[in-house]
């Protein structure tokens, strides 16, 4: 079974500066998906940024950016200019290319809260 | 168009109480999944579908029952309430399983504690 570690619980960021969230994920598949999710207090699930395995480069959504390390199996999150609108609990998942037992089912780490300070 | 709809958002049982939750998507997506999310835990997927008249077990489906009779319909059962299943209920869906393109869209979520 995969397995998706965010070894933050807590992180803190001052508004308009950078912070970065850590993920590491455990998997013998070549073929999969990486995700970050943002679940604001609200408690929707808001799909962030996605990285497709087979593609080396970064991806990127405005002033969300993704690191993709494959070899060492590390999906960092960058979130520039932070706002304080993007306080909020943030989840790396992970998505098998194929089939499972588990369907196409997401994997999610515990999650990080993300605190933005004025 | 309203995407994915839970039904209720909260509830409180007594424990051994029965109750269904309804989720219902209007994208006519084909797979559709349960998941659970815990205090300090990622979600957890309970049972998932990736058809009408189809549904699987997840990683945690035990005291869980689903059913999926419409497309655009999955209801998740629990027969007899207990005090671990106090937990938010996710509903998500998705239009096919594989491919690049199949993000999973969620529905608000539904608390339930189970006293």
């Amino acid at each position: 079974a995969q397995t998706v570690t965010q070894s933050q619980p807590e992180m803190s960021v001052q508004e308009a500066e950078t912070v970065t969230l850590s993920c590491t994920y455990d998997t013998s598949e070549s073929d999969y998906y990486l995700f970050w999710y943002k679940q604001p207090p609200s408690r929707q699930m808001i799909l962030v940024i996605r990285q497709e395995a087979y593609k080396q480069q970064n991806a990127t959504e405005n002033r969300f950016s993704v690191n993709f390390q494959k070899a060492a199996k590390s999906f960092s999150l960058k979130i520039s200019d932070s706002q304080l609108g993007d306080a909020a609990m943030y989840f790396c998942a992970y998505r098998r290319g194929r089939s499972s037992n588990s369907g196409y089912a997401l994997n999610f780490g515990k999650g990080t809260s993300l605190l933005v300070t004025p | 168009n309203a995407g994915v709809t839970q039904t209720p958002k909260f509830r409180v049982l007594k424990t051994g109480q029965s109750m269904t939750l309804l989720c219902a998507q209007d994208m006519n997506h084909e797979y559709m999944y349960w998941y659970r999310q815990d205090p300090g835990m990622g979600l957890r997927l309970i049972h998932y579908s990736v058809g009408e008249g189809t549904t699987a077990k997840g990683e945690v489906p035990d005291g869980y029952n689903v059913s999926r009779l419409k497309k655009q319909n999955f209801l998740l059962g629990l027969e007899s309430a207990a005090p671990s299943q106090t937990s938010v209920y996710f509903c998500a869906s998705s239009l096919y399983g594989r491919g690049q393109n199949n993000e999973q869209f969620f529905g608000p979520g539904t608390r339930l504690t189970v006293l």
